[in-house]
């Protein structure tokens, strides 16, 4: 079973419009969620992180927004530059530091000029 | 330079070929990981390591097997490749200290005809 998932595998957005991406999640034990941002023939890399405790992160463009009611997390970014195309990934761990992370499988964000 | 690199970064090979790939990391963690990415599935564990002694299976470790040869290097080996481990394969690594934020590398393509 998908335990994290990413139900749009892609997405487009007019340059300077908010993206918004989209992540569910089954196991009521995550506590600790981690977006990350993948360019092709790169591997991912880190981009925004929020605790169970907390409903909203935010740094720069970037919000991240958890409803554990609903097992729901979304990543809001704005406004979207180009050098936002990318696929993004969301990810989930049961406990801060424990380190194992279930990936979700990835939203393709194009941004259009 | 890169913190964590892989080789090769490129692969192909036959069925039923012995395959390794190579990690080394110089960020000093402790913790390293080995992923594979297939379209639509996200990234998935193969089998991580908190430390020099201890190795553990992941989501997806048949077929696969690794090596610690020591606290900056982990290898991934196939022992007979078959075709559907074609896939882009990622290291990474985290502090055991830190948060649940995995640094990657930049990921090897593996092709199994």
């Amino acid at each position: 079973d998908q335990q994290v998932k990413q139900n749009s595998p892609s997405l487009s957005v007019q340059e300077g419009r908010i993206s918004i991406l989209n992540c569910d999640y089954t196991n009521s034990m995550f506590d600790y969620f981690l977006w990350y941002k993948k360019y092709p023939a790169e591997g991912p890399t880190f981009l925004i992180s929020i605790s169970s405790i907390k409903d909203k992160n935010e740094d720069g463009r970037f919000t991240v927004f958890l409803n554990k009611s609903a097992k729901h997390l979304s990543l809001h970014i704005v406004p979207s530059q180009p050098g936002d195309s990318a696929v993004y990934f969301c990810a989930a761990s049961g406990v801060r530091g424990a380190q194992k992370l279930v990936f979700g499988q990835g939203t393709r964000l194009t941004i259009n000029p | 330079d890169a913190d964590v690199t892989q080789t090769p970064r490129n692969r192909i090979t036959k069925t039923g070929k012995r395959i390794m790939l190579e990690c080394s990391q110089t960020k000093g963690h402790d913790r390293m990981y080995w992923y594979r990415q297939d379209p639509g599935l996200g990234l998935q564990l193969i089998y991580y390591s908190f430390d020099v002694k201890d190795i553990n299976k992941g989501e997806i470790s048949d077929g696969y097997s690794v090596s610690r040869q020591a606290q900056a290097k982990f290898s991934l080996s196939l022992e007979s490749a078959i075709p559907n481990q074609t896939a882009l394969y990622f290291c990474a690594t985290s502090d055991a200290g830190g948060d649940n934020e995995q640094f990657f590398g930049p990921g090897t393509r593996l092709t199994v005809l």
